[in-house]
């Protein structure tokens, strides 16, 4: 069945430096990977979507890559701030299905000044 | 620009009572609409998600139904709650077609006593 794969243990790191939170993905193939924010006792904010013949996406200080060959995709924050402090939720998905996303559990990110 | 409502934020209700959750979107025609659960600590698992009025596919069998009686307005309800039900239950739109991102609701916060 599939499975994705997210730190479950929270990355913490200082204020300005850059976060690199993983996604890994088993048993099936996607087409599409989003990424989501969390803030505790709120709904899931979208953040970037990336297709997978895109190597790599960015807005503004957020960076996404996307590796089908090692079934992985990485999130980066750079020059972190607390503001940034959440979990972050990834889904990849196949094309087609209605867009019925299966979610990673998600990674928390603690961002101290 | 499209809004999501969800309400209420919190209920409290006896094992054995009904349930009635209700969500709304606004600003948007056709949606796609998805409830979600998420247990505490753990990811998001799909419920029910509807491409239009009366048509509910469910994801997993459980004690709970849906309901999609207007374009807009998605309900999620239960004859009996189980001790089981509780969580945090989150509604979402999307547009139709493949690798839309997906809008939330804040979610209502359920507990079961």
């Amino acid at each position: 069945s599939q499975k994705i794969e997210q730190n479950s243990e929270a990355l913490n790191i200082q204020e300005g430096k850059t976060a690199t939170l993983t996604c890994n993905y088993t048993n099936y193939s996607p087409a599409y990977l989003q990424w989501y924010r969390q803030d505790p006792g709120r709904g899931p904010v979208f953040l970037l979507l990336i297709r997978e013949n895109e190597k790599e996406k960015r807005k503004e200080r957020l960076k996404v890559t996307f590796d089908t060959t090692l079934k992985q995709s990485l999130f980066h924050i750079t020059a972190s701030q607390p503001a940034d402090s959440a979990t972050y939720l990834c889904a990849p998905h196949r094309s087609g299905g209605y867009n019925k996303l299966i979610f990673g559990a998600g990674t928390r990110l603690a961002v101290h000044p | 620009s499209q809004t999501i409502h969800q309400w209420p934020a919190t209920l409290v209700q006896p094992v054995g009572s009904p349930l009635s959750l209700e969500c709304t979107v606004e600003g948007t025609s056709n949606p796609n609409l998805y409830w979600y659960r998420q247990a505490a600590g753990r990811g998001l698992q799909l419920l029910f998600y509807s491409v239009g009025i009366g048509q509910i596919s469910s994801e997993v069998p459980q004690n709970l139904s849906a309901s999609r009686p207007q374009d807009r307005q998605f309900i999620l309800s239960s004859k009996k709650l189980l001790l089981s039900d509780s969580g945090f239950y989150l509604c979402a739109w999307s547009q139709r077609g493949s690798n839309q991102p997906q809008h939330f609701g804040d979610g209502t916060r359920l507990s079961i006593l």
